[in-house]
C-alpha cells in the first residue's frame, strides 16, 4: 500500500536551516505529485507548495517562497523540503502528503520541527 | 487567497448523534472542496473529495454537499472512532487553502 515515512523531530537553532525528508513507498513516485503542509500545534493546517517528481517542477505558496524549497529524489523516491533562515515562527509540525486527482491521499505522519536557542 | 470558514469550532456530540460541520469560502470555488480527519496522534486522513466523493475506505455514514460558497460534512450516525478534528480544504485556486476546524468531541 502507498506509505509516506518522514524523517525525525529536529531541534535548530534560529538561522540555522533544516532539511526534512518524505520517503515513499507502494506507487510510482516518478509520475507523481507531493505537497508539503505546515501546522503549528492547535492551528489549521497550511500548504506550503507542491512538486513534480517527474521534471521537479514546483509551485510555491507566496507566504513561503524563499523559506521552502522542495526537491526529489526518483532514485530512492523520496521527496525533501529544506527550511532556510529559521526562526521561532517555523517551529511547526510539516506534512508531507501525494496528492492524486486534487486530493491529498496519502499523508506521512509529520515531523516536528522546534527552533530554538 | 480564498479564506475557508468552518462552524463551529468544536462540537460536543454523542455516540450514534447525527453531526453537520459547515464550511463557508470567501469566494466561489466551484465544489473544488475536499474534507480531512485528523486524529489525536496527528494522522491525516481523507475523508470527501470533490464536494460530495467518498474517498475509497472512507465509511458510508460520512457524506459531503453543498455549492458555490457553502459546504457541509455530515456523519449520519457517530462512532468511537469519529471523535477527531475535520478540516475542510479548497483547491480552486492556489494557494490551497484550509478552514480552521471543527473538533467533533464526546459530550
Amino acid at each position: 500500500q502507498v506509505k509516506l515515512q518522514q524523517s525525525g523531530a529536529e531541534l535548530v537553532k534560529p538561522g540555522a536551516s533544516v532539511k526534512l525528508s518524505c520517503k515513499t513507498s507502494g506507487y510510482t513516485f516518478s509520475t507523481s505529485y507531493m505537497s508539503w503542509f505546515k501546522q503549528i500545534p492547535g492551528q489549521s493546517i497550511e500548504w506550503i507548495g507542491m512538486i513534480y517528481a517527474g521534471d521537479g517542477g514546483t509551485g510555491y505558496n507566496q507566504k513561503f517562497k524563499g523559506k521552502a524549497t522542495l526537491t526529489v529524489d526518483t532514485s530512492s523516491s523520496t521527496a525533501y523540503m529544506d527550511l532556510s533562515s529559521l526562526t521561532t515562527e517555523d517551529s511547526a509540525v510539516y506534512f508531507c502528503a501525494r496528492e492524486a486527482w486534487d486530493v491529498m491521499d496519502a499523508w506521512g505522519q509529520g515531523a516536528s520541527v522546534t527552533v530554538s536557542s | 487567497d480564498i479564506q475557508m470558514t468552518q462552524t463551529p469550532s468544536s462540537m460536543p456530540a454523542s455516540l450514534g448523534e447525527r453531526v453537520t460541520i459547515s464550511c463557508r469560502a470567501s469566494q466561489g470555488i466551484s465544489n473544488y472542496l475536499n474534507w480531512y480527519q485528523q486524529k489525536p496522534d496527528g494522522t491525516i486522513k481523507p475523508l470527501i473529495y470533490y464536494t460530495s466523493n467518498l474517498q475509497s475506505g472512507v465509511p458510508s455514514r460520512f457524506s459531503g454537499s453543498g455549492s458555490g460558497t457553502d459546504y457541509s460534512l455530515t456523519i449520519s450516525s457517530l462512532e468511537p472512532e469519529d471523535f477527531a478534528m475535520y478540516y475542510c480544504q479548497q483547491y480552486d485556486s492556489s494557494p490551497w487553502t484550509f478552514g480552521g476546524g471543527t473538533k467533533l468531541e464526546l459530550k
